[in-house]
């Protein structure tokens, strides 16, 4: 069963504008946590930033923040005064429950997307 | 900087040949994973290896199999290749804090694999 769903296959945006990226999870764990990556043209993956579930406020990182609407299993990305260098595709992730899991986290299909000038 | 180090970067061959694909990584992390990410962008958990638990994913097929000589070190081979083994295999590790997985993952560049 899929755990993570990004709908969103693509998005264009201008430049200096805000966009937001959506991601809808499924857990039955009371705590969890979830994650969004960024994967640039050169393949390259990093970390942008992280949500707690027992956290009530939205994780902040820089022009990153997160819209995380827990009664609706929601976590969004949002990205303010986008720049060029933004245009990647932005992977959504949820880490499995403690224990045997080893962290490992579970992937949406990521969102491309696009910054024009 | 990175710090998640995968060779080789590309690799082309034939069905029916074996294959192996290393990754060493400078962090000091104790769990390390592979994932594969298939040509339309989607990853998938392969493996998830500390020193003292290997995790499977079910879905993966028994021709894959990691390979640690120690902490710093999960290797990937891959003993008959098929048509749809074709994809980026991606190196990543972690770490834990305060005993919990923060699940912050490093990865490293990948390694092509395309099969004929």
């Amino acid at each position: 069963a899929q755990k993570v769903t990004q709908t969103q296959t693509s998005i264009s945006v201008v430049e200096k504008t805000t966009v937001t990226m959506d991601c809808v999870y499924e857990t039955r764990d009371s705590s969890y946590f979830l994650f969004w990556y960024k994967q640039t043209a050169s393949g390259e993956i990093v970390f942008l930033i992280r949500q707690d579930s027992y956290k009530k406020e939205n994780a902040t990182v820089g022009h990153y923040s997160l819209n995380f609407q827990k009664p609706k299993s929601s976590i969004g990305l949002i990205i303010t005064a986008t720049q060029i260098e933004d245009s990647a595709v932005y992977f959504c992730a949820m880490r499995e429950g403690e224990g045997s899991a080893l962290g490992r986290l579970h992937f949406g299909a990521g969102t491309q997307l696009i910054v024009i000038p | 900087e990175t710090a998640v180090f995968q060779t080789p970067n590309y690799h082309v061959t034939q069905v029916g040949n074996e294959v192996s694909f290393n990754c060493k990584q400078t962090l000091g992390h104790d769990t390390m994973y592979w994932y594969k990410q298939d040509s339309k962008k989607l990853l998938k958990i392969m493996f998830s290896y500390n020193n003292k638990q290997l995790i499977v994913n079910e879905t993966v097929p028994r021709r894959f199999s990691p390979q640690s000589s120690d902490k710093a070190h999960l290797n990937l081979r891959i003993k008959s290749v098929e048509p749809e083994d074709s994809a980026v295999y991606l190196c990543a590790s972690s770490y834990r804090l305060g005993g919990r997985y923060t699940g912050q993952l490093y990865f490293g560049e990948g390694s092509k694999l395309t099969v004929l």
